[in-house]
Protein backbone atom coordinates (compact mmCIF):
# COMPACT_ATOMS: atom_id res chain seq x y z
CA UNK A 1 0.00 0.00 0.00
CA UNK A 2 1.88 3.11 -1.19
CA UNK A 3 -1.31 5.52 -0.78
CA UNK A 4 -2.36 8.75 1.76
CA UNK A 5 -6.62 7.90 1.55
CA UNK A 6 -8.24 10.80 2.78
CA UNK A 7 -11.59 11.09 3.48
CA UNK A 8 -14.40 13.18 2.40
CA UNK A 9 -13.09 14.53 -0.77
CA UNK A 10 -15.88 17.14 -0.71
CA UNK A 11 -16.84 18.55 2.84
CA UNK A 12 -19.93 21.99 2.90
CA UNK A 13 -19.93 22.93 6.49
CA UNK A 14 -21.71 25.99 8.39
CA UNK A 15 -19.54 28.34 11.19
CA UNK A 16 -21.60 26.34 13.44
CA UNK A 17 -20.86 23.18 12.69
CA UNK A 18 -18.13 20.69 14.04
CA UNK A 19 -16.53 18.02 11.04
CA UNK A 20 -13.34 15.95 11.22
CA UNK A 21 -11.40 15.45 8.45
CA UNK A 22 -9.42 11.66 8.07
CA UNK A 23 -6.40 10.89 6.77
CA UNK A 24 -4.54 7.44 6.63
CA UNK A 25 -1.44 5.62 5.44
CA UNK A 26 0.11 1.73 5.98
CA UNK A 27 3.47 2.61 5.15
CA UNK A 28 5.11 2.64 8.34
CA UNK A 29 5.68 6.70 7.50
CA UNK A 30 6.12 7.79 10.97
CA UNK A 31 5.51 11.65 10.18
CA UNK A 32 2.26 13.18 9.27
CA UNK A 33 1.79 16.57 7.72
CA UNK A 34 -1.39 18.83 7.73
CA UNK A 35 -1.53 21.33 4.79
CA UNK A 36 -4.33 23.56 3.50
CA UNK A 37 -3.81 25.22 -0.14
CA UNK A 38 -5.99 27.99 -1.36
CA UNK A 39 -6.74 28.31 -4.99
CA UNK A 40 -3.34 28.81 -7.15
CA UNK A 41 -1.07 29.08 -4.00
CA UNK A 42 1.08 26.46 -2.84
CA UNK A 43 0.48 24.23 0.23
CA UNK A 44 1.18 25.88 3.49
CA UNK A 45 2.19 23.72 6.55
CA UNK A 46 -0.34 23.87 9.30
CA UNK A 47 1.10 20.47 11.73
CA UNK A 48 3.55 18.32 11.65
CA UNK A 49 3.30 14.68 13.89
CA UNK A 50 6.40 12.80 14.64
CA UNK A 51 6.01 9.75 15.92
CA UNK A 52 2.21 10.56 17.41
CA UNK A 53 3.62 13.34 18.60
CA UNK A 54 2.74 16.79 17.67
CA UNK A 55 6.18 18.42 16.68
CA UNK A 56 5.38 21.54 14.79
CA UNK A 57 2.13 23.67 15.14
CA UNK A 58 2.51 26.51 12.57
CA UNK A 59 0.35 29.09 14.44
CA UNK A 60 -2.85 27.83 13.28
CA UNK A 61 -5.96 29.50 14.84
CA UNK A 62 -7.45 26.83 17.49
CA UNK A 63 -10.47 26.52 15.29
CA UNK A 64 -8.76 23.89 13.83
CA UNK A 65 -7.17 20.74 16.14
CA UNK A 66 -5.20 17.98 15.17
CA UNK A 67 -5.20 14.57 16.57
CA UNK A 68 -3.16 11.26 15.64
CA UNK A 69 -4.01 8.39 17.58
CA UNK A 70 -1.94 6.29 16.49
CA UNK A 71 0.78 5.52 13.75
CA UNK A 72 -1.68 5.34 10.44
CA UNK A 73 -4.64 7.95 11.45
CA UNK A 74 -4.14 11.71 11.53
CA UNK A 75 -7.75 13.56 12.04
CA UNK A 76 -8.07 17.36 11.95
CA UNK A 77 -10.81 18.38 13.97
CA UNK A 78 -12.73 21.80 12.74
CA UNK A 79 -15.24 23.66 14.78
CA UNK A 80 -16.51 27.37 14.00
CA UNK A 81 -14.69 28.12 10.82
CA UNK A 82 -14.94 30.72 8.82
CA UNK A 83 -15.53 31.40 5.02
CA UNK A 84 -12.11 32.11 4.34
CA UNK A 85 -11.08 28.77 5.92
CA UNK A 86 -12.38 27.00 2.88
CA UNK A 87 -10.01 25.31 0.89
CA UNK A 88 -7.94 22.02 -0.18
CA UNK A 89 -6.82 20.18 2.54
CA UNK A 90 -4.18 18.33 2.24
CA UNK A 91 -2.29 15.12 4.07
CA UNK A 92 0.67 14.02 3.53
CA UNK A 93 3.51 11.11 5.34
CA UNK A 94 6.90 10.64 5.05
CA UNK A 95 9.63 8.23 6.53
CA UNK A 96 10.40 10.13 9.45
CA UNK A 97 14.58 11.48 9.34
CA UNK A 98 15.04 10.65 5.75
CA UNK A 99 13.51 13.53 3.98
CA UNK A 100 12.45 10.30 0.98
CA UNK A 101 9.63 12.70 0.30
CA UNK A 102 6.28 13.23 1.34
CA UNK A 103 3.43 11.49 -0.19
CA UNK A 104 0.18 13.14 -0.66
CA UNK A 105 -3.57 12.49 -0.45
CA UNK A 106 -6.25 13.61 -2.57
CA UNK A 107 -6.92 15.82 -0.44
CA UNK A 108 -10.62 17.38 1.16
CA UNK A 109 -12.09 20.11 -0.61
CA UNK A 110 -13.71 22.02 2.36
CA UNK A 111 -16.32 24.78 1.69
CA UNK A 112 -17.56 27.03 4.84
CA UNK A 113 -20.89 28.57 4.32
CA UNK B 1 16.10 30.13 5.87
CA UNK B 2 15.58 28.06 3.16
CA UNK B 3 13.49 29.20 0.11
CA UNK B 4 12.25 28.07 -3.59
CA UNK B 5 11.59 30.37 -6.35
CA UNK B 6 9.78 29.31 -9.09
CA UNK B 7 10.32 32.60 -11.66
CA UNK B 8 7.77 31.54 -14.21
CA UNK B 9 3.83 31.45 -12.95
CA UNK B 10 2.88 30.80 -16.43
CA UNK B 11 4.35 28.63 -19.52
CA UNK B 12 2.38 28.27 -22.27
CA UNK B 13 3.71 25.30 -24.61
CA UNK B 14 2.78 23.59 -27.49
CA UNK B 15 2.31 19.41 -27.85
CA UNK B 16 5.03 17.92 -29.46
CA UNK B 17 7.53 21.02 -28.07
CA UNK B 18 10.38 20.04 -25.15
CA UNK B 19 9.44 22.28 -22.30
CA UNK B 20 11.78 23.27 -19.21
CA UNK B 21 10.00 24.78 -15.96
CA UNK B 22 12.85 26.79 -13.54
CA UNK B 23 13.67 26.61 -9.95
CA UNK B 24 16.07 28.19 -7.68
CA UNK B 25 16.83 27.51 -4.14
CA UNK B 26 18.61 28.87 -1.28
CA UNK B 27 20.03 26.29 1.58
CA UNK B 28 23.70 26.53 2.82
CA UNK B 29 24.02 22.75 2.39
CA UNK B 30 23.24 19.99 -0.22
CA UNK B 31 19.57 20.37 -0.61
CA UNK B 32 16.71 17.73 -0.84
CA UNK B 33 14.71 18.83 -3.90
CA UNK B 34 11.65 17.88 -5.00
CA UNK B 35 8.74 18.14 -8.51
CA UNK B 36 5.71 17.83 -7.78
CA UNK B 37 2.64 17.76 -9.71
CA UNK B 38 -1.14 18.87 -9.25
CA UNK B 39 -3.95 18.61 -11.56
CA UNK B 40 -6.75 20.61 -10.55
CA UNK B 41 -8.58 19.64 -7.64
CA UNK B 42 -6.27 16.62 -6.70
CA UNK B 43 -3.36 16.48 -4.58
CA UNK B 44 0.21 16.51 -5.38
CA UNK B 45 2.23 13.49 -7.14
CA UNK B 46 6.19 13.47 -6.99
CA UNK B 47 8.05 13.51 -9.90
CA UNK B 48 11.26 13.24 -9.17
CA UNK B 49 13.94 13.90 -6.41
CA UNK B 50 17.52 15.01 -5.64
CA UNK B 51 19.48 13.80 -2.86
CA UNK B 52 23.19 13.53 -4.10
CA UNK B 53 25.02 11.81 -6.70
CA UNK B 54 23.98 11.92 -10.18
CA UNK B 55 22.59 15.68 -10.76
CA UNK B 56 20.85 14.78 -13.50
CA UNK B 57 17.91 12.83 -12.27
CA UNK B 58 14.81 11.32 -13.81
CA UNK B 59 11.48 11.03 -12.62
CA UNK B 60 8.17 9.41 -14.06
CA UNK B 61 6.47 10.55 -17.09
CA UNK B 62 9.45 11.33 -18.67
CA UNK B 63 10.55 13.90 -16.84
CA UNK B 64 13.97 14.70 -15.75
CA UNK B 65 15.67 17.63 -13.43
CA UNK B 66 19.32 18.54 -13.54
CA UNK B 67 20.71 19.78 -10.40
CA UNK B 68 23.62 22.49 -10.57
CA UNK B 69 24.88 23.31 -7.26
CA UNK B 70 26.54 26.28 -9.30
CA UNK B 71 23.92 28.05 -9.92
CA UNK B 72 21.22 27.04 -7.14
CA UNK B 73 19.08 25.59 -9.60
CA UNK B 74 17.03 22.58 -9.84
CA UNK B 75 15.20 22.97 -13.33
CA UNK B 76 12.39 20.46 -14.71
CA UNK B 77 12.68 19.38 -18.24
CA UNK B 78 10.60 17.17 -20.77
CA UNK B 79 11.70 16.54 -24.68
CA UNK B 80 8.15 16.20 -25.42
CA UNK B 81 4.93 17.60 -23.71
CA UNK B 82 1.83 15.91 -24.41
CA UNK B 83 -1.59 17.59 -23.64
CA UNK B 84 -1.99 15.45 -20.70
CA UNK B 85 1.19 17.37 -18.91
CA UNK B 86 -0.80 20.51 -18.32
CA UNK B 87 -0.98 21.41 -14.34
CA UNK B 88 0.81 22.91 -11.68
CA UNK B 89 3.78 22.19 -10.84
CA UNK B 90 6.02 22.49 -7.75
CA UNK B 91 9.15 22.78 -6.81
CA UNK B 92 10.31 22.23 -3.52
CA UNK B 93 13.14 21.54 -0.83
CA UNK B 94 13.36 19.88 2.62
CA UNK B 95 14.47 22.09 5.56
CA UNK B 96 16.38 19.20 7.39
CA UNK B 97 15.56 18.27 10.75
CA UNK B 98 13.28 16.70 13.29
CA UNK B 99 10.46 16.89 10.74
CA UNK B 100 11.67 17.28 7.38
CA UNK B 101 9.63 20.41 6.83
CA UNK B 102 8.97 20.91 3.00
CA UNK B 103 9.24 24.29 1.72
CA UNK B 104 7.23 24.96 -1.84
CA UNK B 105 8.16 27.34 -4.60
CA UNK B 106 4.86 28.97 -5.57
CA UNK B 107 4.17 27.20 -9.07
CA UNK B 108 4.19 27.28 -12.56
CA UNK B 109 0.87 26.64 -14.22
CA UNK B 110 1.61 24.46 -17.36
CA UNK B 111 -0.92 25.10 -20.45
CA UNK B 112 -0.63 23.02 -23.17
CA UNK B 113 -1.72 24.37 -26.54
CA UNK B 114 -2.88 21.69 -29.16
Amino acid sequence: DTEVTQTPKHLVMGMTNKKSLKCEQHMGHRAMYWYKQKAKKPPELMFVYSYEKLSINESVPSRFSPECPNSSLLNLHLHALQPEDSALYLCASSQEGQGYGYTFGSGTRLTVV
Amino acid sequence: AQSVTQPDIHITVSEGASLELRCNYSYGATPYLFWYVQSPGQGLQLLLKYFSGDTLVQGIKGFEAEFKRSQSSFNLRKPSVHWSDAAEYFCAVVERGATNKLIFGTGTLLAVQP
